[in-house]
């Protein structure tokens, strides 16, 4: 069974860097073609994706927010963690990682996390 | 990037009508070779993380009632309920993965009318 669980701070100040990581179980990061990503939802908006990171430690970002994030993997401790650096309070949202599967669900994020609510204010 | 773009923002429809979602991606979503389209379909509750309902834009995932239907092929695709129940009032997207990045729909709304 395939569970994933992001922690992180819920309140960070405006130009402050955020950290979130995402622990997850069921599946090793280190197994071919395994990937976890990251999406954001601000309140009452649609679904934005961040960065993917492949188990061969292949990194995707988003264009729009490249400069801003970082991913990186701890295997051994099958965690995920992103760092999105000059916080804005357009930032606020609430930050899922997910589950990109392999084989027959290739690419597809078929499980996430419950999400934690990032507010970003002074 | 690729743009997907559903219609319409939001429906309401009697319980046990058909409710039709249209998503439509700015390039083809099919890949050739493997004559598949990547593209997902999810359900969101209220305070609930995003939930898969269908991959290759027609595979059902397991446990998803088969009233949940996906249709379509390279740029336009259809998420058809077929007889809408009460607990299928949600928020649906459509995403892509063919590319990075991958690209979600703005959602659609599903209400009871």
């Amino acid at each position: 069974q395939i569970t994933l669980k992001e922690s992180g701070p819920t309140l960070v100040k405006p130009t402050q860097t955020l950290t979130l990581t995402c622990t997850f179980s069921g599946f090793s990061l280190s197994t071919n073609g395994m990937g976890v990503g990251w999406i954001r939802q601000p309140p009452g908006k649609a679904l934005e994706w961040l960065a993917l990171i492949y188990w061969d430690d292949d990194k995707r970002y988003s264009p729009s927010l490249k400069s801003r994030l970082t991913i990186i993997k701890d295997t051994s401790k099958n965690q995920v963690v992103l760092t999105m650096s000059n916080m804005d309070p357009v930032d606020t949202a609430t930050y899922y990682c997910a589950h990109r599967g392999t084989g027959n669900y290739e690419g597809v994020f078929q499980h996430w996390g419950q999400g934690t609510l990032v507010t970003v204010s002074s | 990037d690729i743009v997907m773009t559903q219609s319409p923002d939001s429906l309401a429809v009697s319980l046990g009508e058909r409710a039709t979602i249209n998503c439509e991606s700015s390039q083809s979503i099919l890949h050739s070779s493997k004559k598949k389209n990547h593209l997902a379909w999810y359900q969101q509750k209220p305070g609930q993380p995003p939930k898969l309902l269908i991959y290759w834009a027609s595979t059902r995932e397991s446990g998803v009632p088969d009233r949940f239907s996906g249709s379509g092929s390279g740029t336009d695709f259809t998420l058809t309920i077929s007889s809408l129940q009460a607990e299928d009032v949600a928020v649906y997207y459509c995403q892509q993965y063919y590319t990075t990045p991958r690209t979600f729909g703005q959602g659609t709304k599903v209400e009871i009318k």
